[in-house]
């Protein structure tokens, strides 16, 4: 059973930069989630996909945005990168939206200069 | 909106036993998850409850009570290896799930 996979592991942007992070889902998931990390921090949510739909959203703004592709994996994009955007950016799946636990990949520490 | 509290940091000896809290306020509240995460690492499951009551699974244990927004996670028998952030989290009806801050917890010689 593969786990899930984060691309790339670190990553330095300049500000007004634009990212895009890559996510493979455990085998038999079909949930993807995507948490935001600051150090001493718990992971703020910042949204859900669900069969390739969007399934909720915490508070990020519009700048942030997804994809879930046909295989259940998934991008994080996030254009005019802001210094406060440094951050670990976890990947979670799942096998269903709600009563599942979830399932982290090693994360993505983004740093922006 | 959502609301987690959880204690900062904690300390124990190995061996002992410990009682990590979490408080919560949320609408649409249908389970809570514990986590466990290394320092660098990626948090990973350790238990779920949805229903009022006490949650077994070897040396970790978890208790919900839903009519008071409360939830503890019980360690016994420490050992080095449990010094890690213990993280709840709580899930809606609509799939969301919202984590607390956190509890560093030391186990200590």
């Amino acid at each position: 059973e593969t786990g899930v996979t984060q691309s790339p592991t670190h990553l330095i942007k300049t500000r007004g930069q634009q990212v895009t992070l890559r996510c493979s889902s455990q085998s038999g998931h079909n949930t993807v989630s995507w948490y935001q990390q600051a150090l001493g921090q718990g992971p703020q949510f910042i949204f859900q996909y669900y069969r390739e739909e969007e399934n909720g959203r915490g508070n990020f703004p519009p700048r942030f945005s997804g994809l879930q592709f046909p295989n259940y994996s998934s991008e994080l994009n996030v254009n005019a990168l802001e210094l406060d955007d440094s951050a670990l950016y976890l990947c979670a799946s799942s096998f269903e939206p709600r009563d599942s636990p979830l399932h982290f990949g090693n994360g993505t520490r983004l740093t922006v200069t | 909106g959502q609301n987690i509290d959880q204690p900062t940091e904690m300390t124990a000896t190995e061996g002992a036993i410990v009682q990590i809290n979490c408080t919560y306020q949320t609408s649409g509240f249908n389970g809570l998850f514990w986590y466990q995460q290394h320092a660098g690492e990626a948090p990973t499951f350790l238990s779920y409850n949805v229903l009022d009551g006490l949650e077994e699974k070897g040396r970790f244990s978890s208790f919900l009570s839903r009519s008071k927004g409360y939830s503890y996670l019980l360690l016994k028998e420490l050992q080095m290896k449990d010094s890690a952030s213990y993280l709840c989290a709580v899930t809606t009806n609509a799939g969301k799930s919202t984590f607390g801050d956190g509890t560093t917890l030391t186990v200590k010689p």
